[in-house]
């Protein structure tokens, strides 16, 4: 089941530089986009969503972009924080149902 | 951010025995989901659970899985004969009726040994 791909599995950002994660999915159904955070040995932490209906949501140093028509997304992460350090999942729902996840990205962020 | 908690946090047990996983919410939620993920691999959805009755479930959850509101408060997961693919982290999700966001809890650690 690939309908939601993140193909870096890692990523090494110096600090205070930008941290761009990104994830293509296959499914049109999707309608609601969601970013989680995840360190080992805990749940995923909720960090941003996007509807369908947008192309961009921000939050603090986070922002999503979705682009409809390439089936992409992206999560920025402005400035990166060796706190950022932590494995990214891209998640997608259809009309709010279950969620579906990308293998996630390992993001370490260098001071 | 909704609060959901886990127990226990890492059960070992034997294939072949009967585990119950728990979840509760620290405030009333109508949805709740079990995901597990196995190690290396992504997060897998199992079941969604909405008005005390199952509104989706996956290929994974079999006869072996189920799942119920016992006391109206506690969620469980119950896998009656486990077997050594069930290996994984086991992990409880709640939703709020009219958000689309999901919120985890820390998860249980299952070992089938």
């Amino acid at each position: 089941d690939q309908q939601v791909k993140q193909n870096s599995p890692s990523l090494s950002v110096q600090e205070g530089r930008i941290s761009i994660l990104n994830c293509d999915y296959t499914n049109s159904m999707f309608d609601y986009f969601l970013w989680y955070k995840k360190y080992p040995a805990e749940g995923p932490t909720f960090l941003i969503s996007i509807s369908s209906i947008k192309d961009k949501n921000e939050d603090g140093r986070f922002t999503v972009f979705l682009n409809k028509s390439a089936k992409h997304l992206s999560l920025h992460i402005v400035p990166s924080q060796p706190g950022d350090s932590a494995v990214y999942f891209c998640a997608a729902s259809a009309q709010g149902n279950k969620l579906v996840f990308g293998a996630g990205t390992i993001l370490r962020v260098k001071s | 951010e909704p609060e959901v908690t886990q127990t226990p946090s890492h059960q070992v047990t034997q294939m072949g025995q009967e585990v119950i996983l728990r979840c509760v919410p620290i405030s009333n939620h109508l949805y709740f989901y079990w995901y597990r993920q196995i190690l290396g691999q992504k997060v897998e959805f199992l079941v969604s659970f909405y008005n005390n009755e199952i509104s989706e479930k996956s290929e994974i959850f079999d006869d072996q899985f189920s799942v119920e509101r016992p006391d109206g408060s506690n969620f469980t997961l119950k896998i009656r004969s486990t077997k050594l693919e069930d290996s994984a982290m086991y992990f409880c999700a709640i939703k709020r009726t009219v958000d689309y966001e999901q919120y985890f809890g820390p998860g249980t650690r299952l070992t089938v040994t």
